[in-house]
């Protein structure tokens, strides 16, 4: 059958704008949240994370947000590159010592020269 | 770049065929992780480990199962592969006490 991920949610940027990719998590005793970048044909790869005593934390190009109140986070990436085309997951921890991460659907986002 | 390898990259197998999958990390991590995931789609955790001798089933269920006789080493294995294993598998390792999880670069399965 067709595959769902066809229909995966897309964000199109013009190259040098800034794209903000959302997320809302399930968890309200989630306290570990993160963002991965996963490129065609690649695993998951680091982004940015944040503890939930946090509101935000910024790295290099990249601004992750965290709204506990309605248990949204948001990855912010300034000055979109061509590069930057990928697949973006979040991911929040499970709360139960496990260490388990529990993975959002993703985004793909898609840089227009 | 995280030190975790996998291999094959690539696999295509007949149905009925027993295979492993072998997932390598060089950080001396204690914790590792196998993922399912499916084109485009969130991942799925199947199995994980905590350290040496320890195995544990993750929240979807797998016909594979795992051994983990050495820190840096955590094979998965499918005894007998069927169409419905065809996907892609991501094996991830993480720190003592870290939720910050590493992957490797992916095992894609096709089985006929």
């Amino acid at each position: 059958g067709e595959s769902v991920g066809l229909h995966l949610p897309t964000l199109s940027v013009q190259e040098g704008d800034n794209s903000i990719i959302n997320c809302a998590y399930s968890n309200s005793a989630s306290d570990y949240f993160i963002w991965y970048k996963q490129e065609s044909g690649k695993g998951p790869q680091f982004i940015i994370d944040i503890r939930s005593n946090m509101d935000k934390r910024q790295g290099q190009r990249v601004t992750v947000l965290l709204n506990k109140t309605v248990k949204h986070l948001s990855l912010q990436i300034a000055a979109t590159q061509p590069g930057d085309s990928a697949v973006y997951f979040c991911a929040e921890n499970k709360a139960d010592s496990s260490y388990k991460l529990i993975f959002g659907s993703g985004t793909r986002l898609l840089v227009r020269p | 770049e995280a030190d975790i390898y996998q291999t094959p990259r690539y696999l295509v197998i007949g149905t009925g065929k027993k295979i492993t999958l072998e997932c390598s990390q060089t950080m001396g991590h204690d914790k590792m992780y196998w993922y399912q995931q499916d084109p485009g789609m969130e991942l799925h955790l199947i199995h994980y480990s905590y350290g040496v001798n320890s195995t544990e089933k993750g929240d979807l269920s797998s016909e594979s199962t795992v051994s983990r006789i050495r820190t840096e080493h955590f094979p998965l294995t499918l005894e007998s592969a069927r169409p419905s294993h065809t996907s892609q598998y991501l094996c991830a390792s993480s720190e003592e006490n870290e939720e910050t999880q590493y992957f490797g670069p992916g095992t894609r399965l096709l089985v006929l």
